[in-house]
């Protein structure tokens, strides 16, 4: 099994809804990440766990809240989150073993913030 | 810091064609790698490369091949015959290499290439 699956597919929200984006991986690996994409955009990593432990966040607001409960799975919170904020949310895994691994990509999550 | 550029913003063929999407890197690091992603219309990246910084062979995989010149610092990929199912984005990345534990997955990618491979 070499997926990771990510849920919903879709999700339109608004300003003042609470959400959360679920990401799976049964691969066993360790390091899981949190991507973000807008349209016609290159992926911008948001946060990075190793071992289920946050060791990367860059700088991202506070509205979106990772949680890692398990090491297959990883989880994103959203809380009045802005229009701009509309865009692909892709979960990625690797090994966790070393630096500038291979990474495994979810299908994402089409974000929609009305 | 690093950077990666793609010039061709669009690129579209014709079936069988060869296509060569170009990727050139900027770095100060000696030790780096460098990746090629597909992303297909269904959203997920695919990985297709992973090349460090000192193995600077070239490396043909089925219709694929790339051309890594540190020389030039560029990392060109190559796909020869296209086929439809080739249509997607495809992006170049680059990742510092130290140890310490945070560097994971910190790619820099470039905008990526739009890959239209028509019948």
């Amino acid at each position: 099994d070499t997926e990771v699956t990510q849920t919903p597919k879709h999700l339109v929200m608004g300003m003042t809804n609470k959400k959360s984006l679920k990401c799976e991986q049964h691969m066993g690996h360790r390091a899981m990440y949190w991507y973000k994409q807008k349209a016609k955009k290159p992926p911008e990593l948001m946060f990075v766990y190793s071992y289920e432990k946050l060791s990367i966040n860059e700088s991202v607001p506070s509205r979106f809240s990772p949680e890692c409960p398990n090491s297959s799975l990883l989880n994103l919170h959203l809380h009045a989150l802005q229009p701009e904020d509309s865009a692909l949310y892709l979960c990625a895994s690797s090994q966790g073993r070393t630096v500038a691994e291979k990474l495994f990509f979810g299908s994402g999550t089409q974000l929609s913030v009305l | 810091a690093q950077k990666v550029t793609q010039a061709q913003t669009e690129i579209s063929v014709v079936e069988k064609e060869d296509v060569t999407l170009d990727c050139v890197y900027e770095t100060r690091d000696t030790t780096y790698y460098l990746f090629w992603y597909k992303q297909p219309p269904s959203g997920e990246l695919v990985f297709l490369i992973r090349r460090n910084s000192f193995d600077e062979q070239n490396e043909i995989s089925g219709r694929y091949s790339w051309n890594f010149q540190k020389s030039t610092s560029s990392f060109n990929f190559t796909i020869t015959a296209s086929q439809v199912v080739d249509s997607a984005v495809y992006f170049c990345a680059l990742s510092e290499a130290y140890a310490g534990g945070t560097s994971y997955g910190k790619l820099t990618f470039g905008q990526g290439t739009i890959l239209t491979v028509h019948p």
